[in-house]
């Protein structure tokens, strides 16, 4: 199984509602990763957990909360979101700590209104 | 300060032909290289890397050619399908690739049947 999998595929939230986005792999990767994409942008790195440790916080602002329950799964709790924050979110693995090679998911596509 | 610069936004290529896709970076520390593609709505997927120990590096259709004393890498595909039509990004790491990837914001690739 070499596959990083993400849900919901779409959200469209309000600005005042809270919401979660799922990412899990069961590659036995040891670092996940938070991305944001814009459009016509490259990923923008947001966190960084290894060994279930956050190890990067880009700077992001308090209204992302990242959550790494175990090994296998990352959360993005999403609170009180502004409108620009609308962008396609990545979650990634990688063996290591980036460790080379990147696994992403497919991404949420959010929208907020 | 763009560390990783892809300066061609775009680039249109009949099939068959070779699409020649380059790269730029001014960060002297970087020595590891990653070229990924994305496809509207996916996550990014690995395609090909380079240490900075070599200077070409084959997978099938795909090479990949670094240029250290230029700071410059290119992605040859040859021949050039109309699958291949994406969003190639490039990206570098410094450390053998245990550093923070840094991406370029991308080149969209359109093969023409």
């Amino acid at each position: 199984d070499t596959e990083v999998t993400q849900t919901p595929k779409h959200l469209v939230m309000g600005m005042t509602n809270k919401k979660s986005l799922k990412c899990e792999q069961h590659m036995g990767h040891r670092a996940m990763y938070w991305y944001k994409q814009k459009a016509k942008k490259p990923p923008e790195l947001m966190f960084v957990y290894s060994y279930e440790k956050l190890s990067i916080n880009e700077s992001v602002p308090s209204r992302f909360s990242p959550e790494c329950p175990n090994s296998s799964l990352l959360n993005l709790h999403l609170h009180a979101l502004q409108p620009e924050d609308s962008a396609l979110y990545l979650c990634a693995s990688s063996q290591d700590y980036f460790g080379g090679r990147l696994f992403f998911g497919p991404g949420t596509r959010l929208t907020v209104l | 300060d763009q560390q990783v610069k892809q300066n061609s936004p775009s680039l249109s290529v009949q099939e068959g032909r070779i699409s020649i896709l380059n790269c730029d970076y001014t960060n002297s520390m970087f020595d590891y290289f990653l070229w990924y593609k994305k496809y509207p709505a996916e996550g990014p997927t690995f395609l090909i890397s380079i240490s900075s120990i070599k200077d070409k590096n084959e997978d099938g259709r795909f090479t990949v050619f670094l240029n250290k004393s230029a700071k410059h890498l290119s992605l040859h595909i040859v021949p050039s399908q109309p699958g291949d039509s994406a969003v190639y990004f490039c990206a570098a790491s410094a450390r053998g690739g245990s550093e923070k990837l840094v991406f370029g914001k991308g080149t969209k690739l359109t093969v023409n049947p």
